[in-house]
């Protein structure tokens, strides 16, 4: 158990409406990442933080936007649902950005209606 | 550009050995992850090789070749727990602007263990 949570788990919006994720975590990682995962494309990365108010765009981050206030949090920001952003979210932690092994949380199952 | 190749859908029996291959395209490659990910559930850490040749860790083992961007992951002694999609996920080093490494993931691979 590498000491991460997600909020909510599970959730069902409408088009257009905000929504934020929560990823929190206890083991004090600088740093983090928000993936979504589909069918058939694998996990592929939305945005990461290397540090408290450090962040960066990953691969699919059109749409998106996240904050890092504290170490422990990272926020996913979907500013107004699309259908295209029915997914499965996962946070991840890792402590360093070398060989360290990547660490996932439960994931989210967000459904844009 | 990058990518990461591994068949879509396995089948095998319990007991068995059964191979999942992983194939990729990167620069700056620097390791290569497996993971593994029961339906519905988070992926989770099995395997990690840096260097060409098999790491061994009980039923499960990785092995990687470099020069051919080659890996796969050796599954002994199958049981039915075992069923679950494999990711393959390669580091490439300093892919993002701030210089930070990122995980390239695979598809994944699922298996389905039969008695």
């Amino acid at each position: 158990d590498a000491g991460i949570t997600q909020s909510p788990r599970h959730k069902v919006t409408e088009t257009g409406t905000p929504v934020t994720l929560r990823c929190h975590q206890t083991e004090n990682h600088r740093y983090m990442y928000w993936y979504r995962q589909d069918p058939g494309h694998g996990l592929r990365l939305i945005h990461y933080s290397y540090g408290v108010k450090d962040t960066d765009k990953g691969e699919v981050s059109d749409g998106y936007s996240v904050s890092r206030s504290k170490t422990e949090d990272f926020l996913l920001t979907l500013e107004s649902a699309t259908s295209s952003q029915t997914s499965v979210y996962f946070c991840a932690i890792a402590k360093t950005s070398g060989q360290e092994t990547q660490y996932f949380g439960p994931g989210t199952r967000l459904l844009v209606l | 550009g990058q990518n990461i190749d591994q068949p879509t859908e396995m089948t095998a029996t319990e007991g068995a050995i059964v191979q999942i291959n992983c194939t990729y395209q990167t620069s700056g490659f620097n390791g290569l992850f497996w993971y593994q990910q029961h339906a519905g559930e988070a992926p989770t850490f099995l395997s990690y090789n840096v260097l060409d040749g098999l790491e061994e860790k009980g039923r499960f083992s990785s092995f990687l070749s470099r020069s051919k961007g080659y890996s796969y992951l050796l599954l002994k002694e199958l049981q039915m727990k075992d069923s679950a999609s494999y990711l393959c996920a390669v580091r490439a080093l300093g892919a993002f602007s701030g210089g930070y490494n990122k995980l390239i993931f695979g598809a994944g691979t699922r298996l389905a263990v039969h008695p």
